[in-house]
């Protein structure tokens, strides 16, 4: 079955770069969050798009900014970066529908990209 | 205080044991409640989801879901060497993108 694809895998950026990192969701899923681990931390959430439009923020910096494009796919824009952006983002996707009456909200995520400021 | 508390751990069983593990909330909006599975270096791994209160059963994996006492569950049955990950409870209020609040994470070594 088709998974959340992020690209890319890895990166390295100096400090004041930017990063741009990107997210396919599984076919039809119309829902994408994006998250940042940092070490030994459970994910925290940045930001989330359903149907293209902004949904729900959390703790996302100014410095960053994304969007959902027309096929869905989404992608998390990082400028001026700083040492503590150093972090694994991960990118889940799900379905916001209903089946039977029973609300659909599984995310699944994707492998991340491990970004790494130097 | 944290609108998800999980109990961090680490937590260790031999092989073959019946695992529990649990989170408080305080947030009464929640109603998708999920486990994830996550290895180091991976990416958190869907194990249940459960829609507003009661249980859910999936081989050797149970949810329960106790909205009156906001506070939901994971067993595992016949724990095997190859669940040691750590497993993180994860909520939301709403479907369609509505923010998610994972807790700390508990780390699970099942000794063979």
């Amino acid at each position: 079955a088709a998974g959340v694809i992020q690209s890319p895998r890895h990166l390295i950026k100096e400090k004041r770069e930017t990063a741009t990192l990107k997210c396919y969701p599984i076919p039809r899923h119309d829902t994408v969050y994006w998250y940042q681990q940092g070490p030994g931390q459970d994910p925290q959430f940045l930001i989330s798009f359903y149907e293209k439009m902004q949904s729900d923020k959390g703790s996302i910096p100014d410095r960053f900014s994304a969007q959902q494009f027309s096929d869905y796919h989404s992608e998390l824009n990082m400028s001026s970066l700083e040492l503590g952006d150093s972090a694994l983002y991960f990118c889940a996707s799900s379905f916001a529908g209903t089946s039977g009456g029973r609300p659909y909200n599984e995310q699944f995520f994707g492998p991340g990209t491990r970004l790494t400021v130097l | 205080q944290k609108e998800v508390e999980q109990d961090p751990g680490p937590l260790s069983v031999p092989e073959g044991a019946i695992v529990s593990l649990n989170c408080t909330y305080s947030n009464s909006a929640f109603q998708y409640f999920m486990w994830y599975r996550q290895y180091s270096r991976k990416g958190p791994e869907l194990l249940m989801y459960t829609y507003s209160s009661g249980n859910k059963e999936d081989g050797r994996f149970t949810a329960q879901v106790d909205k009156s006492s906001k506070y939901i569950s994971l067993f595992i049955r016949d724990s095997q060497p190859s669940d040691s990950a750590t497993y993180l409870c994860a909520m939301s209020a709403g479907s369609g993108g509505f923010k998610t609040i994972f807790g700390a994470g508990t780390r699970l070594f099942v000794k063979a």
